[in-house]
């Protein structure tokens, strides 16, 4: 019944090491977001794919890429993490942009 | 820009008592939206309150959206030990594309 699946749950990366976070939707809506939450902070969006259109937000740094290959899967990929970079990583979609989104369990991504 | 802020920041209360939390934005809302986490998990939509005195229910949460569109207020009835979580309201940014939220409310039930 899993509708929107993040892997890992838990991610462990050294300062500076490129990561990957992953995300997958069985819901086959056309935006994918990826939001990051530190600790008890607000969810704040980095960016989010309308089908293949990619749309960053403005204060996004570049450190952080997306890839979404295909309409199922959508990927985070961080550079070069910094220890500031350690955070919940959340996965969203939605059918249209904008309205009801439905959230991944999340990447709690820690930086050594 | 937009922001939300809510209230109160966390909120302890014993199993059966009623509750409210608070949500104010700095600009008219015209999509507003009430999840619930839990630590360490994603969020779990609750409503989606688009009209001015709109309100609804859900088992036993009910949301309402202000005449004014700036305010939404979340209560629970007969609160539940499975209440228990991290409450965010979430509102359309500017340009339609995505949600800002607020920095929650977490309520604890005590039995």
């Amino acid at each position: 019944d899993a509708m929107v699946i993040q892997n890992p749950r838990y991610q462990v990366t050294q300062f500076g090491k490129p990561v990957t976070l992953s995300c997958s939707q069985t819901l086959n809506h056309n935006v994918m977001y990826w939001y990051q939450q530190k600790s008890s902070q607000a969810p704040k969006l980095l960016f989010h794919y309308y089908d293949k259109d990619f749309n960053n937000e403005a204060d996004t740094p570049d450190n952080f890429q997306s890839r979404r290959p295909n309409t199922s899967f959508c990927f985070l990929d961080i550079r070069s993490p910094g220890l500031g970079d350690a955070a919940m990583y959340l996965c969203a979609t939605s059918r249209v942009v904008g309205g009801e989104q439905y959230f991944g369990p999340g990447t709690r991504l820690t930086v050594t | 820009s937009q922001e939300l802020e809510q209230s109160p920041q966390s909120l302890i209360v014993q199993e059966g008592k009623n509750l409210t939390i608070n949500c104010t934005s700095s600009k008219t809302l015209y999509g507003l939206y009430w999840y619930k986490q839990k630590y360490g998990e994603g969020l779990i939509f609750l409503m989606m309150l688009q009209k001015g005195g709109e309100e609804k229910s859900h088992e036993k949460i009910t949301a309402k959206l202000d005449e004014k569109k700036q305010q939404s207020s979340l209560h629970i009835t007969a609160s539940q030990p499975s209440h228990a979580g991290i409450y965010l309201c979430g509102a359309d940014n500017q340009a339609g594309t995505a949600l800002i939220f607020g920095k929650g409310t977490t309520l604890s039930v005590s039995s």
